[in-house]
């Protein structure tokens, strides 16, 4: 069946560092991916999106890129803010029936001043 | 527009009892679907509403039961609550046809003692 694997929290990081969170997948066929984020306490928001191959999704400096062959969709930003400290979850909906949502266990990042 | 809400936002209940939390779809959305969120995981399928019938369901019991209303809002039931059922329970919602971009609502945190 399909699966998502995140690399395993907390990510500590001072602020102004660069992050990358890795996430593979495993599915049949072609999926979407998605980053969502959690803050303490709420549900889930979606963070960014993309839907094929080499694509890139981007939202408030964050950044992934689909890519097939690694079957990856790391997610990026180049200078995190205190505000980032979050849970962070990379899913994936397959693009043929009912097409829900496959998460990983999510990612915690913190982030200090 | 407004989002997707969730009600009650927290719920105590003993071990055998039995719990209706409720889910209002955002506007125009009419596909719902129902996550089981355990401490320190991702989210997990329960099962999903399109148009009033159920069309995916995840690896829960029979006792993890649901309805869509014809507004589209929907109920999540749980008979015979057990102690592990204690978590967030995430609804989510989008527009049937194509896009796969789900909004989530806050959740309603379940406890079982």
């Amino acid at each position: 069946g399909d699966s998502v694997t995140q690399m395993e929290g907390p990510v500590t990081l001072s602020e102004e560092a660069f992050l990358t969170i890795n996430c593979t997948y495993t599915a049949t066929g072609y999926p979407s991916l998605f980053w969502y984020v959690q803050y303490p306490g709420e549900g889930l928001q979606l963070l960014l999106k993309a839907t094929k191959a080499d694509d890139k999704g981007s939202n408030k400096g964050f950044e992934a890129t689909y890519r097939k062959e690694t079957t990856s969709f790391h997610l990026e930003k180049g200078s995190v803010q205190v505000s980032d400290s979050a849970v962070y979850f990379c899913a994936l909906s397959a693009n043929s029936g009912y097409s829900t949502l496959t998460f990983g266990k999510g990612t915690m990042l913190l982030v200090s001043p | 527009e407004t989002g997707v809400t969730q009600s009650p936002t927290h719920l105590i209940k003993t071990r055998g009892q039995q719990v209706t939390l409720r889910c209002s779809s955002q506007s125009g959305h009419n596909t719902v679907s129902w996550y089981q969120q355990a401490l320190g995981q991702g989210p997990q399928f329960i099962f999903q509403y399109y148009r009033e019938e159920e069309n995916g369901r995840g690896n829960f019991p029979p006792r993890f039961s649901g309805l869509q209303f014809p507004n589209y809002s929907s109920e999540l039931n749980v008979n015979a609550l057990e102690l592990d059922d204690s978590a967030l329970y995430l609804c989510a919602s989008r527009e049937g046809t194509g896009e796969r971009s789900y909004t989530f609502g806050s959740g309603t945190r379940l406890t079982v003692v």
